[in-house]
């Protein structure tokens, strides 16, 4: 069944550790993003693609980073998590060409003690 | 810029009753919009889309939007509110370009009373 997948759910970590946010989809999209939300906010982009090998930074500055080896693969790494990096991470993918729905994944909640 | 403004966080309904909720846009090219709800700990998930067809659009779950230009409006209604329609719905706005960027709204939490 073609889905998008994120692990973990739920990650409670201290400051300093280096943290991946697994993100995969199979629904053959080539496009993909990562979203920050806060309760109450709107959701914010923080990073996305467009295929393999090409990722951008989105509207919201953030100390993490992407990669995109492979079309359905697109994981989030933050080096040095601290409390502010506390907060709710969806990755979303979409298909070629416009404007297609974004399809999102279950988030992962992440808490940096 | 793009935005979509959604008035008011926190909209409570009785069961039965009539569901609106509210979403402005600005954009400086003819936009394409969309609902999604996100029930508690889920990701999003769309309710229903405007890409420039039919002004009035029907979704999931008995839910519509009507386009309305003049308004820069795409208000989100259900004829009759059902208890598992409590959760958070969020519009967006997108161009419809090659990054297919979305904007999203601030969100607005139902809440069905029995």
């Amino acid at each position: 069944e073609a889905d998008i997948y994120q692990t973990p759910r739920y990650l409670v970590i201290g400051t300093g550790k280096k943290i991946t946010l697994e993100c995969s989809q199979t629904m053959g999209h080539d496009k993909m993003y990562w979203y920050q939300q806060d309760p109450g906010m709107e959701l914010h982009l923080i990073h996305y693609s467009y295929g393999v090998n090409s990722t951008e930074k989105g509207d919201l500055s953030s100390e993490s980073t992407v990669s995109r080896i492979r079309t359905e693969h697109f994981p989030l790494t933050l080096e040095s998590a601290r409390p502010s990096h506390t907060s709710q991470y969806l990755c979303a993918s979409s298909g070629f060409g416009g404007p297609f729905e974004q399809f999102f994944g279950p988030g992962t909640r992440l808490t940096v003690l | 810029a793009q935005s979509v403004t959604q008035l008011g966080s926190h909209v409570s309904v009785s069961e039965g009753a009539l569901v609106l909720l509210r979403c402005n846009y600005s954009s400086s090219v003819p936009p394409y919009l969309f609902w999604y709800v996100q029930y508690p700990n889920q990701g999003l998930q769309l309710l229903l889309k405007y890409t420039s067809a039919a002004t009035l659009v029907k979704g999931i779950n008995g839910f519509e939007a009507e386009f309305k230009k003049s308004e820069t409006s795409f208000h989100l209604t259900k004829p009759s509110a059902h208890m598992s329609d409590a959760a958070e719905y969020f519009c967006a706005v997108t161009k419809g370009n090659t990054g297919n960027q979305f904007y999203f709204g601030t969100g607005t939490s139902l809440t069905v009373i029995p």
